[in-house]
């Protein structure tokens, strides 16, 4: 079955550290988000690409960046973490810009 | 600008009861809008979505919900819920840039 994976599950690293978030999906899909959720804000839209070589900026876009190379994986860096930056992190595939998104387990990244 | 409701937050039912979840969309065309659920430490699974067609949709789980385009809502509705449905629960629009989230309603389930 095509799935969505995130890795690691769980992170915990110092502030001012790089970080990377893995996002891999077998669904074959074009378009990759990226969402963070927080209490009381839902999820929020970091960055997409809608193909290889494509990226955007989303709502909350500073101090993260994407890059995509192939169309399986998308991964989500933080240039220098902060504590601001403690969230859970959604990675999510699917086949048009606004059709259903199949989403990852979530990455739960906490910054200390 | 696009946006997404939930009116409200936490809402706790009995088991056994009915359950209606709020959802107001804004959005300049004919909305593609969705809903999903999230157990603790999970993903977000899809529970129904509507594209066209049939205002009143079904989903898994004996989940419904109706399109009310004069009300800008889509509303989910389930007859009886079961312990099981303690969760989140997120309405969503397809916006060119994706979706865009509600905030979310947790719903309790009380015995």
């Amino acid at each position: 079955d095509a799935e969505i994976t995130q890795s690691p599950r769980h992170k915990i690293t110092e502030t001012g550290r790089q970080v990377t978030l893995a996002c891999h999906q077998t669904w074959n899909h074009n378009n990759m988000f990226w969402y963070r959720q927080d209490l009381g804000h839902g999820l929020r839209l970091i960055h997409y690409s809608y193909g290889v070589q494509d990226t955007n900026k989303g709502e909350v876009s500073d101090g993260y960046s994407v890059s995509r190379s192939n169309t399986e994986d998308l991964p989500l860096t933080l240039e220098s973490a902060a504590s601001s930056q403690t969230s859970v992190y959604f990675c999510a595939s699917s086949e048009g810009g606004n059709t259903e998104a199949f989403f990852g387990q979530g990455t739960r990244l906490t910054v200390v | 600008a696009q946006s997404v409701t939930q009116p409200d937050i936490h809402i706790t039912v009995s088991e056994g009861a009915s359950l209606e979840l709020r959802c107001n969309y804004s959005y300049g065309a004919t909305p593609y809008l969705f809903w999903y659920v999230q157990s603790p430490g999970q993903g977000l699974q899809l529970l129904l979505k509507y594209f066209s067609g049939d205002t009143l949709v079904q989903g898994i789980k004996g989940f419904e919900a109706e399109f009310k385009r004069s009300q800008s809502s889509f509303n989910l509705r389930k007859p009886s819920v079961h312990w099981s449905d303690a969760a989140e629960y997120f309405c969503a629009v397809g916006a060119l840039v994706g979706l865009i989230f509600g905030k979310g309603t947790t719903l309790s389930v009380s015995s």
